[in-house]
């Protein structure tokens, strides 16, 4: 299986500052990989796909990047709606294994 | 607008059996792959299950395989996962998600409880 890494694990941030996320795959996934937010007690959100296409609806402020091993996901000017927990997974092959997880807090 | 209603969640003990529903509308189902994916208490997500559009492929994790069959009913709109020897480890979330064209679980329902406890 592939394996995906995510860091931080967690992170303290101010609402308007820019944050990244890294998620790194044990072998390569080319550009399958999806980018989810979730909320509190709720179903995850699909964010970005393919490492770099933001979905109807998301802000702007949201952008991923990467191929191969290594991609990350940046957020410019947190706003409060956007303190949740982010999560990657690559979509190139079943499983379909997800990250870890990364928890970002108001600090 | 698209809805996904998961159901079927519930308390059952270690070693039994449970049929999740997941009931779709707002879209054309029969053309859509789907997928079945759950989150512990506490923890992160876990990539289950897929289904093709038309019901012909199925994909496992290697933690359910044997224990857990997908399957679809497009004349009734309705996803399932019947599970077996059910585990304290599968108490979790269960959450049923639509592909998006070529995009695996780009929307999912709000999920069904599922509890294994004696």
């Amino acid at each position: 299986d592939i394996q995906m890494t995510q860091s931080p694990s967690s992170l303290s941030a101010s609402v308007g500052d820019t944050i990244t996320i890294i998620c790194r795959a044990s072998q390569s996934v080319d550009i399958y990989l999806n980018w989810y937010q979730q909320k509190r007690g709720k179903a995850p959100e699909l964010l970005i796909s393919s490492a770099t296409t933001l979905q109807a609806g998301v802000p702007s402020r949201f952008t991923g990047s990467g191929s191969g091993t290594h991609f990350t996901l940046t957020v410019i000017s947190l706003q409060p709606d956007d303190f949740a927990t982010y999560y990657c997974q690559q979509t190139y092959t079943s499983p379909r294994t997800f990250g870890q997880g990364t928890r970002i807090d108001i600090k | 607008e698209v809805q996904l209603l998961e159901s079927g969640g519930g308390l059952v003990q270690p070693g039994g059996s449970l049929r999740l529903s997941c009931a779709a509308s707002g879209f054309t189902f029969d053309t859509s792959g789907m997928s079945w994916l759950r989150q512990a208490p506490g923890k992160g997500l876990q990539w289950l299950s897929a289904i093709s559009a038309s019901g012909d492929g199925t994909y496992y994790a290697d933690s359910v395989r044997g224990r857990f069959t997908i399957s679809r009913d497009n004349s009734k709109n309705t996803l399932f996962l019947q599970m077996h020897s059910l585990r304290a480890e599968d108490t979790a979330v269960y959450y049923c998600a639509k592909d998006l064209g070529v995009i695996p679980a780009a929307i999912w329902g709000q999920g069904t409880l599922v509890t294994v406890s004696s």
